[in-house]
């Protein structure tokens, strides 16, 4: 059973627009949130993280969103560039423990 | 150098054969972590690894063996694999305490292929 949900595969987004990209898990124990970017034949890439303590984190461009209440959170990326085409994976830890546990990915493809 | 190098990028190996996978991180961190990505699924993580000693070792079959040799090397010896065992392999590092200050840093993973 999944704990960390990304139920989009892949997401399409014209240039300029906002990409919106979303996670849900199952765990309340979860307190740490983190997105990745992984470009191909590349390594995951930490992009921007929220504590539970929080509903809003923002990075420049990157703003994350945590819903608590409906076990679910956010990226969005604005506006899109086309460097931003890439997988994101959503990770959640419990307890600020070694264990990540992932989603599964969301290819993120920016059209011209 | 510096941040977390994988070597081989690739690797394509029998059934039969033995090898292994090299990590080396240049970020002063002392955790490490062997993940495996198979296409379309979650990263698995496989073993973890702080201050030299394991931590964590997720029911991963014992032929994947791991070795921390310093808190900047990290090995992953392979034998007798199968080919469902064909997936990318990802080597990442952190401070002590996990994830959740600073984040991982992770290798650019070895593309592995069982025959």
């Amino acid at each position: 059973d999944q704990q960390v949900k990304q139920n989009s595969p892949s997401l399409s987004v014209q240039e300029g627009r906002i990409s919106i990209l979303n996670c849900d898990y199952t765990n309340s124990m979860f307190d740490y949130f983190l997105w990745y970017k992984k470009y191909p034949a590349e390594g995951p890439t930490f992009l921007i993280s929220i504590s539970s303590i929080k509903d809003k984190n923002e990075d420049g461009r990157f703003t994350v969103f945590l819903n608590k209440s409906a076990k679910h959170l956010s990226l969005h990326i604005v506006p899109s560039q086309p460097g931003d085409s890439a997988v994101y994976f959503c990770a959640a830890s419990a307890n600020s423990n070694y264990q990540l546990i992932w989603g599964a990915g969301t290819k993120l493809i920016i059209k011209p | 150098e510096t941040g977390v190098t994988q070597t081989p990028r690739h690797l394509v190996m029998g059934m039969t054969n033995k090898k292994s996978l090299k990590c080396e991180q240049h970020l002063g961190h002392n955790a490490m972590y062997w993940y495996k990505q198979s296409a379309k699924k979650p990263l698995e993580l496989m073993f973890v690894y702080s201050l030299e000693e394991r931590v964590e070792n997720n029911s991963v079959p014992s032929r994947f063996s791991p070795e921390c040799p310093n808190s900047s090397h990290l090995f992953l010896h392979l034998h007798t694999l199968q080919p469902e065992d064909s997936a990318l392999y990802l080597c990442a590092s952190s401070q002590e305490g996990g994830p959740s200050n600073y984040g991982y840093t992770f290798g650019s993973g070895t593309r592995l292929t069982v025959v």
